[in-house]
């Protein structure tokens, strides 16, 4: 099947810094990646699409400075929270597509003080 | 634009009993169907999925049928497990970008 993973799998970090996150495509290559967030007991939001080779696209009300989306490679994303503050701590969870269905990644649990 | 409502949650049953999640959803066009699962500390996993109307999608004895007529998707098991216990998400995909819309998720919680 069609395996996705993510690292680091958590992270605690000041308030101020910067954290990268990736995402990666084990078994397939993926031109489009899928970036969401999860809030407690909540459904995913979807922050940005991202695509090889070019800018990623941002879901109305995500702050393109703020989270910093690269997709070098076609198994390979990452998320760069910028400056990061309490309110960033989430679960951040990406996806690939392959087939035509989107393979979710384990997530990213990030925790800000 | 597109959504997807699931029946609220949390849903509570014993071991074995009948489960039925109930999903509505709005589109346009003629969207892919799935239904996601989330076990507790996990991310999701694919449960199954239906392209067309009228499609059934089946995995690990859970069930779901496209209904294009009623604009649902159901997702169906005969006899839960306490395994079963998680979060089911039902959602849709436009076939253009493939950008899936969920709902808000249901619990299962199954007691022995």
């Amino acid at each position: 099947g069609a395996v996705v993973s993510q690292h680091p799998s958590r992270v605690i970090c000041k308030s101020g810094t910067s954290v990268k996150i990736e995402c990666r495509s084990l078994d397939f290559q993926a031109t489009t990646m899928f970036w969401y967030r999860q809030f407690p007991k909540q459904s995913l939001m979807l922050m940005a699409t991202s695509n090889e080779g070019s800018k990623a696209t941002y879901e109305q009300g995500v702050e393109k400075d703020k989270f910093l989306i690269n997709h070098a490679s076609l198994t390979l994303s990452t998320l760069t929270v910028t400056s990061a503050h309490p309110e960033d701590s989430s679960f951040y969870i990406c996806s690939a597509i392959r087939t035509e269905t989107q393979y979710f990644g384990p997530g990213t649990r990030l925790l800000v003080l | 634009g597109n959504s997807v409502t699931q029946m609220e949650g949390p849903v509570t049953l014993s071991e074995e009993a009948f489960l039925t999640i109930n999903c509505t959803y709005t589109a346009t066009g003629y969207p892919s169907l799935f239904w996601y699962v989330q076990y507790p500390g996990e991310g999701l996993q694919l449960l199954l999925k239906a392209t067309k109307a009228d499609d059934k999608g089946s995995n690990k004895g859970f069930e779901a049928t496209y209904r294009k007529e009623t604009t649902s998707f159901h997702l169906e098991k005969g006899s839960v497990q306490v395994s079963d216990s998680a979060v089911y998400f039902c959602a849709l995909s436009d076939r253009d970008g493939n950008k899936l819309v969920f709902g808000a998720g249901t619990i299962l919680r199954v007691k022995s």
